[in-house]
């Protein structure tokens, strides 16, 4: 089946630093791909569809310039979280496109101290 | 707006008891549903799609367009069904899905 991966799989950061998250396709070519966030208890949220060789669309309320994303191959995507806070820590799940079925990375848990 | 509504947290069943995951939604059109599930430390899968009508693990869920509701189901619950179920939802022509909050199942032995 079609595996998606995420690395780091946790990170812990300093308050004011930059992370960066990678979710990659490893056996398919993802033309789409997607990042969500998700608090503890609750479901996942989408914050930005990302589009292979273009730009991503962000969700409502989700801050384009404080989570940057980059979709620059059809198997890999990226997500900065720019001069990250105590608020954006949190479980990072990416999934990845093919044939319109989604599958799913296991996520990136980020503390920020 | 389209939305997905789990309204139960927790289930906690018997082993070999009946169980029914509930999931409504809201959407104008006519949607894709599909139930996916979490084990503990595991990755989210896709568990079931109701275009596919199929039977996986022992569950089932019916599309009901009338009462908006998508209930997954299985006859006699097993300790390795425990785990975090979520409904979601996808648009006609879309690639998003909108998920559910999700509801724990624990089965107990």
């Amino acid at each position: 089946g079609a595996v998606v991966s995420q690395h780091p799989s946790w990170v812990i950061c300093k308050s004011g630093t930059s992370v960066k998250i990678e979710c990659r396709s490893l056996d398919f070519q993802a033309t789409t791909m997607f990042w969500y966030r998700q608090f503890p208890k609750q479901s996942l949220m989408l914050m930005a569809t990302s589009n292979e060789g273009s730009k991503a669309t962000y969700e409502q309320g989700v801050e384009k310039d404080k989570f940057l994303i980059n979709h620059a191959s059809l198997t890999l995507s990226t997500l900065t979280v720019t001069s990250a806070h105590p608020e954006d820590s949190s479980f990072y799940i990416c999934s990845a496109s093919s044939n319109r079925e989604q599958f799913f990375g296991p996520g990136t848990r980020l503390t920020v101290l | 707006a389209q939305r997905v509504t789990q309204p139960e947290k927790l289930l906690s069943v018997f082993k070999g008891a009946p169980v029914e995951l509930k999931c409504n939604y809201s959407y104008s059109g006519s949607p894709e549903l599909f139930w996916y599930v979490q084990y503990s430390r595991q990755r989210l899968q896709l568990l079931l799609r109701h275009i596919s009508r199929e039977s996986i693990k022992g569950f089932t869920a019916d599309l009901n367009k009338g009462e908006t509701s998508f209930h997954l189901k299985k006859p006699f619950a097993q300790e390795e069904d425990s785990a975090m179920y979520y409904c979601a939802l996808r648009g006609a022509g879309s690639y998003q899905l909108t998920f559910g909050k999700g509801t724990k199942l624990s089965v107990i032995p």
